[in-house]
């Protein structure tokens, strides 16, 4: 089991859905990250945020949305996805400061846009 | 710009045998932080090891132990006694330093093992 917690695991949505992914640790790690990957290709950061602020937004187009309402707690909004979204989204968090902390990943959330 | 290679796109070992997978980097910080994590098909990303460019010695963890050249820029890891539940892909990190800002992972391509019978 990981420490770090991502719901729902699998999720298929059209492209005129709203949905949200969530992620949740408990190890007091104030920085948390979202990553996107495609099949078998490294993960790319989507956004960082660092002490509950967004601190780095990779050019994420906007129907991305990230929220950060505590220090366990990240979500991504999703709104008017395109089927090229279709990836497994990772969440992961780190104690900040700490150079040789490694990063937490939870087990990824699936997504299929239709 | 920090950046990491792994030149093995997919390798086969056989069981119990030992096998290196390779991974070179750049980058002009005199500090930094190399991981490697494995993934398997059900998506985690598992954390094996860590190497800081200041460690005298190779980090060792279990099975997996990292082959750190630093004047070469290359960290292998090197897995002992392969088991089947190796079979997984493997990624290369360096840690981009970024002052209260988390800590950026640059990735490597990964390398797909495989463990054979």
């Amino acid at each position: 089991d990981t420490e770090v917690t991502q719901t729902p695991k699998h999720l298929v949505m059209g492209m005129t859905n709203k949905k949200s992914l969530k992620c949740e640790q408990h190890m007091g790690h104030r920085a948390m990250y979202w990553y996107k990957q495609k099949a078998k290709k490294p993960p790319e950061l989507m956004f960082v945020y660092s002490y509950e602020k967004l601190s780095i937004n990779e050019s994420v187009p906007s129907r991305f949305s990230p929220e950060c309402p505590n220090s366990s707690l990240l979500n991504l909004h999703l709104h008017a996805l395109q089927p090229e979204d279709s990836a497994l989204y990772l969440c992961a968090s780190s104690q900040e400061g700490q150079d040789n902390q490694p990063q937490h990943f939870g087990d990824g959330t699936r997504l299929s846009i239709l | 710009a920090q950046k990491i290679t792994q030149t093995q796109p997919g390798m086969f070992v056989q069981e119990k045998e030992a096998v290196t997978l390779d991974c070179t980097y750049d980058t002009s910080d005199q500090s930094y932080g190399l991981f490697w994590y494995k993934q398997p098909s059900s998506g985690e990303m598992i954390f094996l090891i860590y190497q800081g460019s200041y460690d005298e010695q190779n980090a060792t963890e279990g099975r997996y132990s990292l082959n750190f050249q630093k004047a070469r820029k290359s960290a292998n890891l090197v897995i002992s006694a392969s088991q089947l539940g190796d079979s997984a892909m493997y990624f290369c990190a360096m840690r981009e330093r970024l002052y209260n800002q988390g800590g950026k992972l640059i990735f490597g391509q990964g390398t797909e093992l495989s463990v054979k019978p």
